[in-house]
């Protein structure tokens, strides 16, 4: 099947720093891609929108400023979270559908740890 | 809203035992239904995609059904093995290039 490379799959960062996640559609282009977040033993939870060469639709209680997307090119979309904090700490995983059946395909999870 | 509910949240079998995962949806309007499965600290892998005019797709021990009047799909596991131990989601996508809704999922345990 397609392939979604995500990238760091394990980061640990400071208290205030920022930290890039980055997500590639290697075999395919891919004008809208999305960011979920998942918390231990639940289901993901949609955080956002990825729309190539425009802003990204955040889902209602997400800080656009603090998770910052941006959909470059039709196989690169990243996600920052910008000025972390300890309860950013959490699993990120992304996707992108394969154009025309929409077959959805996920990263491998980005762990995310703020000390 | 369409709603995603997955049942049971967790399983339990031994080794060889068949098993029916079930999902259903309240909107029965929907493009296509998919089968993930997650293993603990990964990210989600394809295993079934059935497009809303299917009834069905198999995938070697895999079958996964599709109603769309009533609103269910079963994911079928035959002969399962302790590999197949890991989370189990199913998702609805509403129109081919929105946003999957998904169900809480089912944690299968397969006893060696």
């Amino acid at each position: 099947g397609a392939v979604v490379s995500q990238h760091p799959s394990r980061v640990i960062c400071k208290s205030g720093t920022s930290v890039k996640i980055e997500c590639r559609s290697l075999d395919f282009q891919a004008t809208t891609m999305f960011w979920y977040r998942q918390f231990p033993k639940k289901s993901l939870m949609l955080m956002a929108t990825s729309n190539e060469g425009s802003k990204a639709t955040y889902e209602q209680g997400v800080e656009k400023d603090k998770f910052l997307i941006n959909h470059a090119s039709l196989t690169l979309s990243t996600l920052t979270v910008t000025s972390a904090h300890p309860e950013d700490s959490s699993f990120y995983i992304c996707s992108a559908r394969l154009p025309g059946q929409g077959e959805a395909f996920f990263g491998q999870g980005t762990r995310l740890t703020v000390v | 809203k369409q709603e995603v509910t997955q049942i049971p949240a967790a399983l339990s079998v031994p080794e060889g035992e068949n098993l029916v995962l079930n999902c259903s949806f309240t909107d029965s309007a929907i493009y296509n239904l998919q089968w993930f499965r997650q293993d603990p600290g990964k990210g989600l892998t394809s295993l079934l995609l059935i497009q809303s005019s299917q009834r069905e797709q198999t995938s070697g021990r895999l079958n996964a059904s599709l109603d769309k009047s009533s609103g269910r799909s079963t994911l079928y596991i035959a002969a399962s093995q302790p590999g197949d131990s890991a989370t189990y989601l199913c998702a609805v996508d509403l129109s081919g290039n929105t946003p999957l809704v998904f169900g809480k999922g089912t944690r299968l345990s397969v006893i060696a």
